[in-house]
């Protein structure tokens, strides 16, 4: 069973740089799949971030892809986030998921459980 | 970017209630959508994906319809655990996007 979990900063400040990592166990990364981050503002919907393939090949948000990196570390099967230049509107609690398909098809799932990032002084 | 519309944005429903939740795409996504199920606290549930098939262990009450720009998830009688919010996406282009929700709540 797959499983993910974000870790990370709870608490960062304006201007600096949010960096989140995302565990994934019961999967090798290496195996294949690309891998996403999707974040949600507080009582707001979901907006997708980015997605990484393990080869390291990504795309991402392009309102976000100015200050978006997503990297990918196989020996320790996890995959990052590091949003640049951080305010107030990046408060949210950031999803990681893996993105199944069936081609030509591809959806979120499953889910990490979120974690809450708030950017304040 | 595609715009994904959720209709309507809150429902109340009882227990036993057949209810229906439209998205529409602001252009045609062919049968390039899913459904998610979101309860407090919680991460997003994958419900539907491809328009129509149900993903594993997703009892058979929930049903997804439509292609091309007009969808709708059904729920044929609504159980005490199935009030949440549902969220459509689209994965036919990037940015994929989601739909803003659709809040349902007991009656």
């Amino acid at each position: 069973q797959v499983q993910l979990q974000e870790s990370g900063p709870g608490l960062v400040k304006p201007s600096e740089t949010l960096s989140l990592t995302c565990a994934v166990s019961g999967y090798s990364i290496s195996s294949g799949y690309y891998w996403g981050w999707i974040r949600q503002p507080p009582g707001k919907g979901l907006e997708w971030i980015g997605s990484i393939y393990h080869s390291g090949s990504t795309y991402y948000n392009p309102s976000l892809k100015s200050r978006v990196t997503i990297s990918v570390d196989t020996s320790k099967n996890q995959f990052s986030l590091k949003l640049s230049s951080v305010t107030a509107a990046d408060t949210a609690v950031y999803y990681c998921a893996r993105r199944d398909y069936v081609s030509p098809g591809h959806w979120f799932d499953p889910w990490g459980q979120g974690t809450l990032v708030t950017v304040s002084s | 970017d595609i715009q994904m519309t959720q209709s309507p944005s809150s429902l109340s429903a009882s227990v036993g209630d057949r209810v229906t939740i439209t998205c529409r795409a602001s252009q045609s996504i062919s049968s390039y959508l899913n459904w998610y199920q979101q309860k407090p606290g919680k991460a997003p549930k994958l419900l539907i994906y491809a328009a129509s098939s149900l993903q594993s262990g997703v009892p058979s009450r929930f049903s997804g319809s439509g292609s091309g720009t007009d969808f709708t998830l059904t729920i044929s009688s609504l159980q005490p655990e199935d009030f949440a919010t549902y969220y459509c996406q689209q994965s036919y282009s990037t940015p994929h996007t989601f739909g803003q929700g659709t809040r349902l709540e007991i009656k």
